[in-house]
């Protein structure tokens, strides 16, 4: 079982439409978790954090996290061509004297004019 | 805030050489990451540094790669002997507690 489980898409929706990414993880341990986007060529962008369960608005963006089910999601409104990437879900655990951060392979967004 | 900062950015090298990459964290942040990104993939953790010692290297193929944090700031990592398997985009990140900051990348290719 990976640590962390993405669907590598690709994932389209149209222009203005609410793209729903998911991400399950296998340590319940994992304390931490983040949303990046990768766009092509690019290195990764944090573009959200959560730390406790429930959901956590920024502009289009929203973070949902569920630690009974070991889920993450990550909502975009209103999306946008240049919502068009990779999202990369990374999950967070503490122990042998750090902080290990943990990528799962990501889901490919594309938006549709 | 000045960002990670990652050189060269783009590296060709023959298999069997060598290479070394150059990682600057965000000032302040203790834990420096090196991971590595082939095409298509989530990014792998190769290092953990915290400050200067190794927290995590359990994915780093010792037998060609190592790397080093001299005084808990800069980092290199050095490949040697290089394999065709290693082309792919070296990607350092640092952090203060838990969010991870990523350097632009090096894109290595060995033909």
């Amino acid at each position: 079982q990976k640590e962390v489980e993405q669907n590598s898409g690709p994932l389209s929706v149209p222009e203005g439409a609410i793209a729903s990414l998911n991400c399950t993880y296998s340590d319940r341990g994992s304390q931490s978790f983040f949303w990046y986007r990768q766009y092509s060529g690019k290195s990764p962008e944090l573009i959200m954090s959560i730390y406790s369960n429930g959901d956590k608005e920024d502009g289009r963006f929203t973070a949902q996290l569920n630690k009974a089910s070991q889920y993450v999601s990550l909502l975009i409104r209103d999306s946008q061509p240049s919502d068009s990437a990779t999202y990369l879900c990374a999950v967070n655990k503490s122990g042998g004297g750090g902080n290990k951060l943990t990528f799962g392979t990501g889901t490919q967004l594309k938006v549709e004019l | 805030e000045a960002g990670v900062a990652q050189s060269p950015r783009y590296k060709i090298i023959e298999k069997r050489q060598s290479v070394a990459f150059w990682c600057n964290p965000i000032s302040g942040h203790a834990t420096l990451y090196w991971y590595q990104q082939i095409l298509g993939q989530g990014p792998k953790l190769l290092i953990q540094f915290q400050n200067n010692g190794v927290v995590d290297d359990s994915q780093l193929p010792k037998d060609r790669f190592s790397a080093e944090r001299l005084k808990g700031v800069d980092s290199t990592l050095k490949i040697q002997p290089a394999k065709l398997e290693d082309s792919a985009v070296y990607l350092c990140a640092s952090s203060r507690i838990t969010e991870a900051f990523f350097g632009q990348g090096t894109r290595l290719t060995v033909v």
